[in-house]
């Protein structure tokens, strides 16, 4: 089946500054990618997703790229601000489901 | 419209007792699912279903069970509660499949269950 390794496990970084997440899947299968969002003691939040015939998405300050024939795919964060610090899961594909990586704690510090 | 609504938001359980988590979802999602995050880790996929009348197991499903009777519901039922299912409990749903391909879940707010 799918597996999603994700890295770093955390992120720290200077507010303003940019910030990347990346993840590695192992199914050729998977067309779908998406970054959920979670704040402390809340549920996950759909931030941006990517389906395997684009190479690229923006939304604002959040991107997400995707390299196929390498099977990973990243998040970028630029102009960082406090509110962006959270756990970040990236997710594949597989079939009807989703397999998640195991998330990345990002902090940003003032 | 609520979205998907999860009850209870807390809960203590005993070994050995019993409970019924319950999902519900007014968005007229075909697909339904239930994850387990332990702290500090990511999601992982208990249950899912992908219409009323149709589940199937996902990555743990030992120690758990579920029904879709309706499509609005996805009840999560706890057998002989041990304290390895003290974890956070979320529900999603999404409309599966469409033309543009497998479509975004949405999460619920998440029941903590601890066992003791």
């Amino acid at each position: 089946g799918e597996n999603v390794e994700q890295h770093p496990s955390t992120l720290s970084v200077q507010e303003g500054d940019s910030a990347v997440i990346k993840c590695t899947y192992s199914d050729s299968a998977s067309n779908y990618f998406p970054w959920y969002k979670q704040e402390l003691g809340k549920r996950p939040q759909l931030i941006i997703d990517i389906r395997s015939n684009v190479g690229e998405k923006k939304d604002q300050r959040i991107a997400v790229t995707l390299n196929k024939t390498a099977k990973h795919f990243s998040l970028h964060i630029t102009e960082t601000q406090p509110e962006d610090s959270a756990v970040y899961f990236c997710a594949a594909s597989e079939a009807q489901k989703l397999v998640f990586g195991q998330g990345t704690r990002l902090t940003i510090n003032p | 419209n609520a979205g998907v609504t999860q009850t209870p938001k807390f809960r203590i359980l005993k070994i050995g007792q019993s409970m019924t988590l319950q999902c519900a979802q007014d968005m007229n999602h075909n697909y339904m699912y239930w994850y387990r995050q332990d702290p500090g880790m990511g999601l992982k996929l208990i249950y899912y279903s992908v219409g009323a009348g149709i589940t199937d197991k996902g990555e743990v499903p030992n120690g758990y069970n579920v029904s879709r009777s309706t499509t609005e519901d996805f009840p999560l039922r706890l057998e002989l509660a041990a304290p390895s299912q003290t974890s956070v409990y979320f529900c999603a749903s999404s409309y599966g499949y469409t033309g543009t391909g497998i479509q975004p879940q949405h999460f619920g707010d998440g029941t903590r269950l601890s066992i003791l």
